[in-house]
């Protein structure tokens, strides 16, 4: 079964800071992967995604990932986070649903925090 | 161009009764798909439909219904409520493919006392 695994459930990190947000995932079928972001009461929000071509996607608000297939990993990435950044991030995977029908599936989020 | 549209907002039930929840996807997205988000189990897949047909299922209990009419607006049941089933419920609309953009709703928060 297909499956994502956030390795950090919170990450703590000071204004204008890098940020490595880690995600692997596995899947038996090609892989379509994608970042979510979930700010307080409110729905998600894709970021970015990747389901081919050129490993490095960009995505919204300075973001990026790298799709890396020997590892199995999607981490995202952001080279200076803003207090806005404070957020919940979810990675999440193709899976198949019945039927061969696909659906998403993901991971357990990880609570981004970001201190002035 | 109007977003997700997810009502009510808030709903609080007891146990044994059922809800209702509707979402109103984004104008010309003809796929809806459900979601449940608990702090214990994270975000997981209840349906999706399209074209007022169930395309994709969840691993849910048939307590958990759902439908979609010609207009693309989509409503889910769950009946005879339990405390577990208490949690943040979204719902996201896409063109037609699960690769396509799914664009996300505030959600229903659903408490069951």
């Amino acid at each position: 079964a297909q499956s994502v695994t956030q390795l950090d459930s919170q990450v703590p990190v000071f204004e204008e800071a890098p940020v490595e947000l880690r995600c692997n995932y596995s899947s038996s079928v090609s892989v379509y992967l994608f970042w979510y972001v979930q700010y307080p009461n409110q729905g998600l929000q894709l970021l970015l995604k990747y389901l081919s071509g050129s490993t490095l996607v960009k995505g919204i608000n300075g973001f990026e990932a790298e799709f890396n297939k020997s590892q199995t990993s999607f981490h995202l990435r952001k080279p200076s986070v803003h207090i806005s950044d404070t957020a919940e991030y979810f990675c999440a995977v193709n899976g198949l649903g019945i039927q061969g029908a696909q659906k998403l599936v993901f991971g357990q989020g990880t609570r981004l925090t970001i201190n002035p | 161009k109007a977003g997700v549209t997810q009502t009510p907002r808030y709903l609080i039930k007891t146990r044994g009764q059922q809800v209702t929840l509707s979402c109103s996807p984004i104008s010309g997205h003809r796929s809806v798909s459900w979601y449940q988000q608990t702090p214990g189990q994270g975000l997981q897949f209840l349906f999706e439909y399209f074209s007022e047909t169930q395309r994709n299922k969840g691993n849910f209990p048939g307590r958990f219904s759902g439908r979609q009419f010609s207009n693309s607006r989509s409503e889910m049941n769950v009946s005879t409520l339990e405390l577990g089933d208490s949690a943040l419920y979204l719902c996201a609309s896409s063109l037609e493919f699960f690769t396509d953009t799914q664009y996300f709703g505030p959600g229903t928060r659903l408490t069951v006392l």
